[in-house]
């Protein structure tokens, strides 16, 4: 089956810290990955997207790299900001237009 | 510009009564879906929606049901809460295009299940 498997939170960082959030899935076939961000009291908001094996989604200073070898979509980001404090969710995308989240890891980046 | 909203965005209700969250969107999109977000689970499929008058079940589906009469809304209806559907409940919508694949998300109803 399909299913999506992260880090556990919730993550700690001060500010300039180097992120990584890890991201594993299980699918048959050629997924789309996505990364969403969800901030205090909102809903979820796509933050980068990748569609094919070694596709790199960027955004915001975060990236990610589509990894088919390993089945990995890490997220990165060089140097964090307090505003970046979230939980972030990774997703896969299968044939018909059903996502299957990860549960999401939570990020507080203290100043 | 075009928006995704649900009503409303806290709700406490009592076991037993039927409940429905509303999700509106001005997208013009055909898919629609709904998830709750328990801590521990993410988020995890509750019905779904391709397009007026389609209608399918998802992960978590047992006590809810959706109706689509138009492109722009997809209410969720509890048929009888339980305490265990105590959650917060999220709408979402994509437009059909394999190009344009992209869940947009509105901001969620709490709702409280006493």
């Amino acid at each position: 089956g399909n299913s999506v498997t992260q880090m556990e939170g919730p993550v700690t960082l001060s500010e300039e810290a180097f992120l990584t959030i890890n991201c594993t899935y299980t699918a048959t076939g050629y997924p789309s990955l996505f990364w969403y961000v969800q901030y205090p009291g909102e809903g979820l908001q796509l933050l980068l997207k990748a569609t094919k094996a070694d596709d790199k989604g960027s955004n915001k200073g975060f990236e990610a790299t589509y990894r088919k070898e390993t089945t990995s979509f890490h997220l990165e980001k060089g140097s964090v900001q307090v505003s970046d404090s979230a939980v972030y969710f990774c997703a896969l995308r299968r044939t018909g237009n059903q996502f299957y989240f990860g549960t999401g890891t939570s990020l507080t980046v203290i100043p | 510009d075009a928006e995704i909203t649900q009503s409303p965005r806290h709700k406490i209700t009592e076991t037993g009564r039927q409940v429905t969250l509303a999700c509106h969107q001005t997208w013009n999109h055909n898919n629609m879906f709904w998830y709750r977000q328990d801590l521990g689970h993410g988020l995890r499929l509750i019905h779904y929606s391709y397009g007026v008058q389609d209608t399918n079940k998802g992960e978590v589906s047992d006590g809810y049901s959706v109706s689509r009469s138009n492109t722009e809304d997809l209410p969720l209806t509890l048929e009888s809460a339980a305490s265990s559907q105590t959650s917060v409940y999220f709408c979402a919508s994509s437009e059909s295009s394999a190009s344009l694949e992209t869940q947009y998300f509105g901001p969620g109803t709490r709702l409280l299940v006493l």
